[in-house]
């Protein structure tokens, strides 16, 4: 079946550095691709997604690329700031009649001053 | 602006009580869903509905169950809470189908069972 999966954290970072988070996936036919992220207390909200192979999806200074070819949509952020701090997840709609959205495990990206 | 309200952010209950949580989203979306985080595992969907008294199990709905009464609310029901239940759940919503719709969250329900 579908799946995502996503490198594990906990990701620390001090802050102006460059982010990336990996993620891949696998699906049949043509999912859609998104990042949500999380911060602490808080419920899930969209960072940003890419319906179609080669898209760029970007927010926030945020930015992911649809690669068909590798089956990956890897988030990279070029200067990260404290705020940042939150767990992001990987997640592709399921192409079909349910269109569920497939989740990854999380990654929790810590940003020191 | 987008809302989904879950009753409660915080639940404490015993083992074997029946437990409701409550989900109200105002978009008047047709979608609507429940999961459950925890660590290591990411969200894992429950149920959802497609409609006003539509139910399909989702990947885990053993000890679960759902009533959807009303096109914005959504409950989900541990008919006799056990510990495993122990976890943060939350609820959302979307748009008619379509995958390219994201999914609007609520903030969370933590619940544990003692």
């Amino acid at each position: 079946g579908d799946s995502v999966t996503q490198m594990e954290g906990p990701v620390t970072l001090s802050e102006e550095a460059f982010l990336t988070i990996n993620c891949t996936y696998t699906a049949t036919g043509y999912p859609s691709l998104f990042w949500y992220v999380q911060y602490p207390g808080e419920g899930l909200q969209l960072l940003l997604k890419a319906t179609k192979a080669d898209d760029k999806g970007s927010n926030k200074g945020f930015e992911a690329t649809y690669r068909k070819e590798t089956t990956s949509f890897h988030l990279e952020k070029g200067s990260v700031q404290v705020s940042d701090s939150a767990v992001y997840f990987c997640a592709l709609s399921d192409f079909g009649n349910t269109d569920k959205l497939i989740f990854g495990t999380g990654t929790r990206l810590q940003v020191f001053p | 602006d987008v809302k989904v309200t879950q009753s409660s952010r915080y639940l404490v209950k015993r083992t074997g009580e029946k437990v409701f949580l409550e989900c109200v989203q105002d978009m008047d979306h047709e979608n609507m869903f429940w999961y459950r985080q925890d660590p290591g595992l990411g969200l894992r969907l429950i149920y959802f509905s497609y409609d006003v008294k539509m139910k399909e199990k989702g990947d885990i709905p053993e000890g679960y169950s759902v009533s959807r009464e009303k096109k914005e609310r959504f409950s989900l029901i541990l008919e006799s809470a056990s510990t495993n239940q122990t976890s943060m759940y939350l609820c959302a919503s979307r748009p008619t189908t379509g995958s390219h719709h994201e999914q609007y969250f609520g903030p969370g329900t933590r619940l544990t069972v003692t």
